[in-house]
């Protein structure tokens, strides 16, 4: 059974300094998909993950997988208040129906 | 990618009733999965429905609980039954969209008194 973990769980930020999630996986998984969140929201899309050493990158925010480790991170740079939110990562394994095994979430919270 | 209408955005609803929600999709899609967002947690696949056949639900969800109708390509209901506080959370439709992406709806936060 695919088991996702990411951490840290909560993470306060300074705006300005580059910061780091991580996203562990259990099992061999097809896709890696990382979600924003702001409070009352619904889930929006950031980055899909679909092969050893991918890297995508989007304003301050970078991506990327190591299917080896079964470690995706994503990355932070310069933080600014924008970015605050919970951050999910998800992964697919098609075999077992395709459907997404969520981590438990990183809320992010940036301080001036 | 998909555009899915989901309704209603949010309810209040008496313990004992059922609450139905509605998931519609602008395209045809083959699966369209359940989600719960307790609050303050991550989201679990309540469970996955194909048009035509019986939805497959994950461990700790069960039919009785959480009906689900899938009966054409675009459009799903869950009914939540037979509520309780404890099913207070939001609930969020999914489809898996071409780019192996995939869509979510709104939700619909219930709380349930």
């Amino acid at each position: 059974e695919l088991k996702v973990e990411q951490n840290p769980l909560f993470l306060s930020m300074q705006e300005g300094k580059n910061y780091t999630i991580y996203c562990n996986y259990s099992t061999t998984s097809d896709r890696l998909y990382w979600y924003r969140q702001d409070p009352g929201k619904s889930l929006e899309s950031l980055f899909v993950l679909l092969s050893n050493g991918a890297v995508k990158q989007e304003g301050r925010l970078m991506a990327s997988l190591d299917t080896k480790a079964r470690l995706s991170t994503l990355h932070i740079t310069a933080a600014v208040h924008d970015l605050s939110a919970t951050y999910f990562c998800a992964a697919v394994v098609k075999a077992a129906g395709n459907k997404l095994t969520f981590g438990g979430g990183t809320r992010v919270l940036v301080k001036p | 990618s998909a555009v899915i209408s989901q309704k209603p955005s949010r309810d209040i609803c008496q313990r004992g009733t059922s609450l139905t929600i509605q998931c519609q999709v602008d395209s045809q899609v083959t699966m369209m999965f359940w989600y719960r967002q307790q609050p303050g947690q991550s989201l679990t696949l309540i469970a996955t429905a194909n048009q035509g056949s019986e939805a497959t639900y994950e461990s700790g969800f069960v039919i009785d609980k959480f009906p689900i109708s899938r009966p054409n390509l675009t459009f799903s209901t869950l009914t939540v039954s037979n509520m309780s506080p404890e099913d207070s959370s939001i609930y969020l439709c999914s489809v898996a969209t071409g780019q192996e992406g995939y869509t979510f709806g709104s939700g619909t936060r219930l709380t349930v008194v």
